[in-house]
């Protein structure tokens, strides 16, 4: 089972910050938060992913509460190429374990 | 990060056919993959790790007789849907793993009439 909780369903104007969050109160101490999106009729695409800290990169940055109970992906400056479906996965980052998929929310981008 | 190429992107066969998608590696020796399924407006579900030169690991529920999976090379894992039926209809997605995350072939769409 997933052990993320994300909201169905998102929408958000276009050229502002999209902000996504995601609930992994069971988060063990070994496991990152990933985040993924899947555009239609694709594989998914990795994004970006972290421990404890925050992290940024050339898509998104990725904040994470202090307790890593909860996370938030931010888009910055959100275009249409963007409207996709956003899954955040918790896997510890060893090995070859598995990615276990939520639901994930589906973000539109609204022109 | 790595890169993975999966074919056929679609494949439409008729009930009671097999059908063998492929998923290389290009650049990066992948002892393990993944197989997965995706139903429409559905989430993936993980069907089975397929490991390089070893049997594989099927998920609970998923039939390794009709879902077979080869990982004779570093570089390649196949599943076979065989005997294919009209609930075999998906969209089957390939992935290996890297040091930054897990790389996703692009797919594979089965039609089964």
């Amino acid at each position: 089972d997933a052990k993320t909780t994300q909201p169905t369903s998102m929408d958000c104007a276009e050229g502002r910050a999209a902000n996504l969050p995601c609930n992994h109160s069971t988060i063990s101490g070994n496991e990152y938060v990933y985040w993924y999106r899947q555009i239609h009729s694709q594989g998914p695409q990795y994004i970006i992913h972290g421990l404890k800290n925050n992290e940024t990169n050339e898509m998104a940055s990725l904040i994470i509460t202090e307790d890593r109970k909860s996370s938030t992906l931010i888009l910055p400056h959100a275009t249409l190429r963007d409207t996709a479906v956003y899954y955040c996965i918790v896997r510890a980052n060893f090995g070859n374990e598995k990615l276990t998929f939520g639901t994930g929310t589906r973000l539109t981008i609204i022109p | 990060g790595a890169v993975v190429s999966q074919h056929p992107s679609w494949v439409i066969c008729k009930s009671g056919t097999s059908v063998k998608i492929e998923c290389r590696s290009l650049d990066f020796q992948a002892t393990t993959m993944f197989w997965y399924r995706q139903f429409p407006k559905q989430s993936l579900m993980l069907m089975a790790t397929s490991n390089e030169g070893s049997k594989a690991t099927y998920e609970q529920g998923v039939e390794k007789d009709k879902f077979l999976i080869n990982h004779a090379s570093l570089t390649l894992s196949t599943l076979t849907v065989t005997s294919a039926h009209p609930e075999d209809s998906s969209f089957y997605i390939c992935t290996l793993g890297g040091d930054r995350g897990y790389t996703f072939g692009s797919g594979t769409r089965l039609t089964v009439v």
